[in-house]
């Protein structure tokens, strides 16, 4: 069982620079999830879909976009990267919005320089 | 004040040891409680859900304590395997049914031989 898959695993731009997270899960969840993890704080969300067709903002948007693809992908979007979006990106999923285990990709680890 | 606390340790423990860690959450409207390990440059994964009135798994206690807005997790008999750090999650739930899932920044356990 795959769960959450995310690419890449690993990337390192420079600032100004464009790229996209991919996220997948084959668990037939409607939720969605991007979180960021920090040195010293807690996963803070970054985007949610709540089900397929609906993105809302979480706690720190800014600097970022996303797209629900399809039921099963929910990618990011950082249009200009800059050093403070250095962090660790995790995509996660679960059942509904409200209930269910919240599953994670394997993360990944952006450094803008 | 952070929403959810947690001393970040590291807590090093030799094996066979009872180590216990504490969680605090300043929202009363606190619904559910959830332990999450990661290990290291891992995904964080659901370790066990906390229940009101306490509840084991294994080694593993969970309780609750709502007066005093903490949760904690004792692990008995500790292994080298349970080296990771642990994730206090507290979910408040909305009117409409929102909720919004909190994650604390985590303890690190160090168990040594």
């Amino acid at each position: 069982n795959a769960g959450v898959t995310q690419t890449p695993k690993f990337q390192v731009l420079k600032t100004g620079q464009s790229m996209t997270l991919q996220c997948a899960q084959d668990m037939n969840h409607n939720s969605m999830y991007w979180y960021r993890q920090d040195p010293g704080m807690g996963l803070r969300l970054i985007y949610y879909s709540a089900s397929e067709g609906t993105t809302d903002k979480g706690e720190v948007p800014n600097g970022y976009n996303v797209s629900r693809l399809n039921k099963r992908e929910f990618s990011l979007r950082l249009e200009s990267a800059a050093p403070s979006q250095t962090s660790v990106y995790f995509c996660a999923s679960r059942e509904g919005h409200n209930t269910g285990e919240l599953f994670f990709g394997e993360g990944s680890r952006l450094t803008v320089l | 004040r952070k929403e959810v606390e947690q001393d970040p340790g590291p807590f090093n423990v030799p094996e066979g040891a009872t180590v216990a860690f504490n969680c605090t959450y300043s929202n009363s409207a606190s619904q559910s409680f959830f332990w999450y390990r990661q290990d290291c440059r891992k995904e964080p994964k659901l370790l066990m859900s906390v229940y009101s009135s306490g509840n084991e798994d294994g080694r593993f206690t969970a309780q609750l304590n709502r007066a005093s807005q903490y949760i904690s997790l004792l692990i008995r008999d500790s292994k080298l395997s349970d080296s990771a750090t642990y994730l206090c999650v507290v979910i408040l739930m909305f009117s409409g049914g929102y909720n919004k899932l909190i994650f604390g920044a985590g303890t690190r356990l160090a168990v040594h031989p």
